[in-house]
C-alpha cells in the first residue's frame, strides 16, 4: 500500500465550485505539505503543517484553505474554483529534522471550467 | 524570483551515456540538496540528496556534484538507461530555518534512447 495517498486522482470542476482534495499518510510523519505544479514553474508550496495546531501559509496560499484533521490527514480546499487554479496538486510529508526529506502522494489533476 | 533555477526544460541522451542535469541557485544560505525524480501521473521521488558539507555524493548509478562557490549543482547519472526517462526536479532548502521547506527547479525532461 502506498504510504501517502490522495483522493480525488482527477476532477473536473466549474468556476465558483467549492471542492476538497484529501491527503492521507502511514508514514506517520509530523509535517505535510500541499504543493502545486504547473507547466514550467516546477513545484510551488501552498500550504504546509508542522502537526495539527500548526498551520503555515506558502508562497501561493491565495483561494486556498486547508485543515489538519489529524496527523495523518491533510486537506486543501478550494473555497470558489476559478480556471487559473487547473494544476496538479501534490501532498508530501515529512520527519522533522534538520534536514528532511520529502515523500510525496501521486498527486491530483484538477481541471476547472 | 526564481531561486532554483534549471534551465535546461529538456535532455536527449543515448542508452549507456552520460546523462549530466544542472541546476542554480541564487541564494547562498540554502545547505541542504535534493533531486527528484517523476514519472508521468505519479509523484515525484526522491532520488538522491547532498549537504552543503559535501562536495559529492554517489548512490549507485547517480552521483549529485555541489559546487558551492558557483552556486551550483548536477546530477549525472551513467549509464543512463531507457527507465530513466523522467522530469528531474532539482530542489533546495535552508535547514536551519526548521521549516522543511523545498524550493523546486522548474524540472527537466531527460529523454534516453535505446
Amino acid at each position: 500500500d502506498a504510504d501517502v495517498t490522495q483522493t480525488p486522482r482527477n476532477r473536473i470542476t466549474k468556476t465558483g465550485k467549492r471542492i476538497m482534495l484529501e491527503c492521507s499518510q502511514t508514514k506517520g510523519h509530523d509535517r505535510m505539505y500541499w504543493y502545486r505544479q504547473d507547466p514550467g514553474l516546477g513545484l510551488r508550496l501552498i500550504y504546509y503543517s508542522f502537526d495539527v495546531k500548526d498551520i503555515n501559509k506558502g508562497e501561493i496560499s491565495d483561494g486556498y484553505s486547508v485543515s489538519r484533521q489529524a496527523q495523518a490527514k491533510f486537506s486543501l480546499s478550494l473555497e470558489s474554483a476559478i480556471p487559473n487554479q487547473t494544476a496538479l496538486y501534490f501532498c508530501a510529508t515529512s520527519a522533522s529534522g534538520t534536514q528532511e526529506t520529502q515523500y510525496f502522494g501521486p498527486g491530483t489533476r484538477l481541471l476547472v471550467l | 524570483d526564481q531561486q532554483v533555477k534549471q534551465n535546461s526544460p529538456s535532455l536527449s541522451v543515448q542508452e549507456g551515456r552520460i546523462s549530466i542535469l544542472n541546476c542554480d541557485y541564487t541564494n547562498s544560505m540554502f545547505d541542504y540538496f535534493l533531486w527528484y525524480k517523476k514519472y508521468p501521473a505519479e509523484g515525484p521521488t526522491f532520488l538522491i540528496s547532498i549537504s552543503s558539507i559535501k562536495d559529492k555524493n554517489e548512490d549507485g548509478r547517480f552521483t549529485v556534484f555541489l559546487n558551492k562557490s558557483a552556486k551550483h549543482l548536477s546530477l549525472h547519472i551513467v549509464p543512463s538507461q531507457p527507465g530513466d526517462s523522467a522530469v528531474y526536479f532539482c530542489a533546495a532548502s535552508l535547514s536551519s530555518s526548521n521549516t522543511g521547506k523545498l524550493i523546486f527547479g522548474q524540472g527537466t525532461t531527460l529523454q534516453v534512447k535505446p
